[in-house]
């Protein structure tokens, strides 16, 4: 089954607690990125990645690292959260191949709340 | 700028038809997207148009005039199971293959 797999889906930790969260998908999509939701403000996207070794940011990627060695694995880090950083996660991915439409696949979320 | 506009909230009838409008000023454009958004899920892909014109999917249509800048989601016959958040998004050329996203609106369906 063709899925975007994230973990974990829900956690809560403290401020300046390093953690990672981790996105996975079996499509063997070129692009993938993370978004984070918050109400009111829908999607905004954190960093993106056209390719393995190609990561840039996106419109909020304070406080936030990725990585992209691998096609199908993108973990989102966070150094020292922050309880501004508390917030619904997504991750997404999508071809790039002009025959393709190109439209994200999400993963379920990760709800992450940071005291 | 990029900035895409929906309205916030939308209330129907089951059984009725509903349409959803997204204003949109994105620095480039490579085609337009919606997805459905139920509560605490992810976002789930809808339609998508790149040229003017409708596209009809089932009980869903989406509409594209690029020269305007605008598109709609029609939604027809209506079913309990459609109240959710219907999303809004931009593909920019000029950033491959990123996607600029409406605020979203929240649709609900009352018996």
């Amino acid at each position: 089954e063709a899925q975007v797999t994230q973990n974990p889906r829900y956690l809560i930790t403290v401020t300046g607690k390093k953690l990672t969260v981790t996105c996975s998908q079996n499509m063997n999509h070129e692009y993938m990125s993370w978004y984070r939701q918050d109400p009111g403000l829908g999607l905004r996207q954190i960093y993106y990645s056209m390719n393995v070794e190609v990561t840039d940011k996106g419109d909020v990627p304070e406080g936030y690292k990725v990585s992209r060695k691998e096609k199908r694995n993108f973990p989102l880090i966070l150094e020292s959260p922050s309880p501004n950083q508390t917030s619904l996660y997504f991750c997404a991915s999508s071809s790039v191949l002009r025959e393709k439409t190109g439209e994200l696949f999400f993963g379920e979320g990760s709800r992450l709340t940071v005291l | 700028g990029q900035n895409i506009d929906q309205p916030t909230e939308m209330t129907a009838t089951e059984g009725a038809i509903v349409q959803i409008n997204c204003t949109y000023q994105t620095s480039g454009f490579n085609g337009l997207f919606w997805y459905q958004q139920h509560a605490g899920e992810a976002p789930t892909f809808l339609s998508y148009n790149v040229l003017d014109g409708l596209e009809e999917k089932g009980r869903f249509s989406s509409f594209l005039s690029r020269s305007k800048g605008y598109s709609y989601l029609l939604l027809k016959e209506l079913q309990m199971k459609d109240s959710a958040s219907y999303l809004c998004a931009v593909r920019d050329r000029n950033y491959g293959q990123n996607f600029v996203f409406g605020p979203g609106t929240r649709l609900s369906v009352l018996p």
